[in-house]
């Protein structure tokens, strides 16, 4: 069965420019989630969707941060403009919705962003 | 105050060592506790669920105490592949999301 899958893996953009980044979560995982990770820190939840609603987009910067994630399926995550701080690991991750708290959340392998 | 601290480490032990993790979280509702590991460059994988009875899986143990809000990993017999990082995490009450400690690093020495 095929992981969570992101691209790019790797993006360099100069600071002002948009970036945008694409996940395609794991096929039947009804919740995805954007988090963002910095060196040396895990990492920190952005936005979660329940199929193709917003659920939790309480730490997400709305000023240059928008999300979508059309038909419940794939998503994708967008920064315009970029800051010299946004530089970091974005990951993407997708579980089943499930009872309790113990669904496993899936990692995808995450875009690495440098702004220069 | 962070919501889930850890010892950054690193913590550097030869083949064979036990060696052991501790975390704690300040939200006293979470309901669920887990361990990741992420290995350089890699993204989080999970290593085990953290029950309040304890559990067990191979060589790794994690144990939690409520009343503390502490939770261990301890690693016994430790490989040269346990070396990564170790992620302390909670999903707190009403919030479907993890919250992760900063993480610990672990270098196994031959």
């Amino acid at each position: 069965e095929a992981g969570v899958v992101q691209s790019p893996r790797y993006k360099i953009i100069e600071k002002k420019q948009p970036v945008a980044f694409w996940c395609n979560p794991i096929s039947g995982h009804n919740t995805l989630y954007w988090y963002l990770q910095n060196l040396g820190q895990g990492p920190e939840l952005l936005i979660r969707y329940e199929n193709e609603e917003a659920v939790d987009d309480s730490q997400l910067p709305k000023d240059r941060f928008s999300a979508e994630r059309l038909k419940g399926v794939d998503s994708t995550l967008k920064i315009q403009p970029a800051e010299l701080g946004d530089s970091a690991v974005y990951l993407c991750a997708s579980s089943s919705l499930g009872a309790g708290g113990r669904d496993e959340q899936f990692f995808g392998p995450g875009t690495r962003l440098t702004v220069l | 105050r962070k919501e889930v601290e850890q010892d950054p480490g690193p913590f550097n032990v030869p083949e064979g060592a036990t060696v052991a993790f501790n975390c704690t979280y300040s939200n006293s509702a979470s309901q669920s506790f887990f361990w990741y590991r992420q290995d350089c460059r890699k993204e989080p994988k999970l290593l085990m669920s953290v029950y309040s009875s304890g559990n067990e899986d191979g060589r790794f143990t994690a144990q939690l105490n409520r009343a503390s809000q502490y939770i261990s990993l301890l690693i016994r017999d430790s490989k040269l592949s346990d070396s990564a990082t170790y992620l302390c995490v909670v999903y707190p009450t009403g919030r479907r999301a993890l919250t992760f400690g900063s993480g610990t690093r672990l270098q196994v020495q031959p």
